[in-house]
């Protein structure tokens, strides 16, 4: 069965960094583009970034555009994100996605982790 | 950027009702649209994508329709477990774009 499991979150003052990581397992990861999606408390699903199979193109939402950066380690199956000069209004819980092309739907999802910016 | 508007935002419904969710896109998708279903605390599930091709493993009762700008996704026989969020997302072109979301409420 196909797992993404996300870890890195936590609690953190407004401005300071945080990485964010998703272990994937039991498919064939350095063959899919992935993608972050966040979902604020009570609100809907914002797709964050998107990274290619091979990590060489790379794709971001305005609203975290200068302030994050996908990567990924095709070695270890994982993804990251960093997240830097965090804002209160990326509080929000972050998944991991896998992408059946590149941009396209998201068929495997990870549960989760939360991240809240507040001083 | 495109965006996705989902309609109603909330719906309520009994077991067994025939349920439809509208979602508009700002403009032509073509056929790429997905649509997911959220349960509280849990991560979103694959429903159909390319508009109308139902994901592996998906009852039968689920079904969607649509091209261009204007997209459904239909319920025929609701049930318990159908109760939940969901979300329409456009892949047509980055930034990918997610509708605000339908929540199907009991009756």
């Amino acid at each position: 069965e196909v797992q993404l499991l996300e870890s890195g979150g936590g609690l953190v003052q407004p401005g300071r960094s945080l990485r964010l990581s998703c272990a994937a397992s039991e498919f064939k990861f350095s063959s899919y583009a992935m993608n972050w999606v966040r979902q604020a408390p009570g609100k809907g699903l914002e797709w964050v970034s998107g990274i290619s199979d091979s990590g060489g193109r790379t794709y971001y939402a305005d609203s975290v555009k200068g302030r994050f950066t996908i990567s990924r380690d095709n070695s270890k199956n994982t993804l990251y994100l960093q997240m830097n000069s965090l804002r209160a209004e990326d509080t929000a819980f972050y998944h991991c996605a896998n992408d059946y092309g590149l941009g396209t739907y998201m068929r495997y999802w990870g549960q989760g982790t939360q991240v809240t910016v507040s001083s | 950027d495109i965006q996705m508007t989902q309609s109603p935002s909330t719906l309520s419904a009994s077991v067994g009702d025939r349920v439809t969710i509208t979602c508009r896109a700002s403009q032509s998708i073509s056929s790429w649209l997905a649509w997911y279903q959220q349960k509280p605390g849990k991560a979103p599930k694959l429903l159909i994508y390319k508009a109308s091709n139902l994901e592996s493993g998906v009852p039968s009762r689920f079904s969607g329709s649509g091209s261009g700008t204007e997209f459904s996704l239909t319920i025929s026989s609701l049930q318990p477990d159908d109760f939940a969020t969901y979300y329409c997302q456009q892949y047509d072109s980055y930034p990918l774009t997610f509708g605000g979301g339908t929540k199907v409420e009991i009756k």
